[in-house]
């Protein structure tokens, strides 16, 4: 079955410190990536995809996150936080050419100032 | 571009009470999606549409819960009976086409918070 699995529930950083956030997938096929990104209160926001092409995909903000095929990973990071960075991330995946969007559980990332 | 709308932002009601959520997905979109939030259970896929057909609603949780997409510049989600176990916030989101193979970024509206007393 196809599937999206985040590896941490809840991150804890210090402003300036680097991220990763891992995210792994499950799928037969070309597959889509995504990570959104949900600050308090607010509904969820692109912060970048990939579709095909350069593995490393840049988007807002600084962040940027890595397809590596081998590994079924499409992890996050961005080498410096701000602590309006704090919000929840989902990485997520839909098949290439139509399908439904599968999201994971979701990372709670906290950054103190 | 407004962006997806959806109405009401927050409803409290009684359990036992038909509660009905709306959407406007973006103009020129053909696919709309409903998703339920939870602390639990996280996001979860309940429905999709393509060009106002139900795709997929494996997701939607039991026979109270029903969608429907009359054109294509609005959806509703409805819930009847309500309970206390639906208190959620609903997305609705919306891309294109995603059966053509274009593009299939989804675009999410602010969400619904329902809570069922």
């Amino acid at each position: 079955a196809q599937s999206v699995s985040q590896h941490n529930h809840h991150v804890i950083l210090s402003e300036a410190a680097s991220l990763e956030l891992g995210c792994n997938y499950s799928y037969g096929g070309t597959v889509n990536l995504f990570w959104y990104v949900q600050y308090p209160g607010q509904h969820l926001q692109l912060l970048l995809k990939y579709f095909s092409g350069d593995p490393l995909v840049k988007g807002i903000k600084g962040f940027e996150a890595e397809f590596i095929k081998s590994k079924f990973s499409f992890n996050l990071r961005k080498p410096s936080v701000q602590w309006s960075d704090t919000a929840e991330y989902f990485c997520a995946a839909s098949r290439n050419q139509g399908g439904k969007l599968i999201f994971g559980q979701g990372t709670e990332l906290s950054v103190k100032p | 571009d407004a962006g997806v709308i959806q109405s009401p932002r927050h409803e409290v009601t009684e359990m036992g009470q038909e509660v009905t959520l709306r959407c406007k997905p973006i103009s020129g979109h053909n696919s709309l999606f409903w998703y339920r939030q939870t602390m639990m259970r996280g996001l979860e896929l309940l429905i999709y549409f393509n060009n106002n057909v139900p795709i997929d609603d494996s997701g939607m949780p039991e026979d109270r819960f029903s969608a429907k997409m009359p054109n294509a510049s609005f959806s509703t989600l409805k819930i009847q009976p309500s309970e206390p176990r639906d208190s959620a916030v609903y997305f609705c989101a919306s891309s294109t086409d995603l059966l053509a193979g274009v593009n299939n970024e989804q675009f999410f509206g602010p969400g619904t918070r329902l809570t069922v007393l």
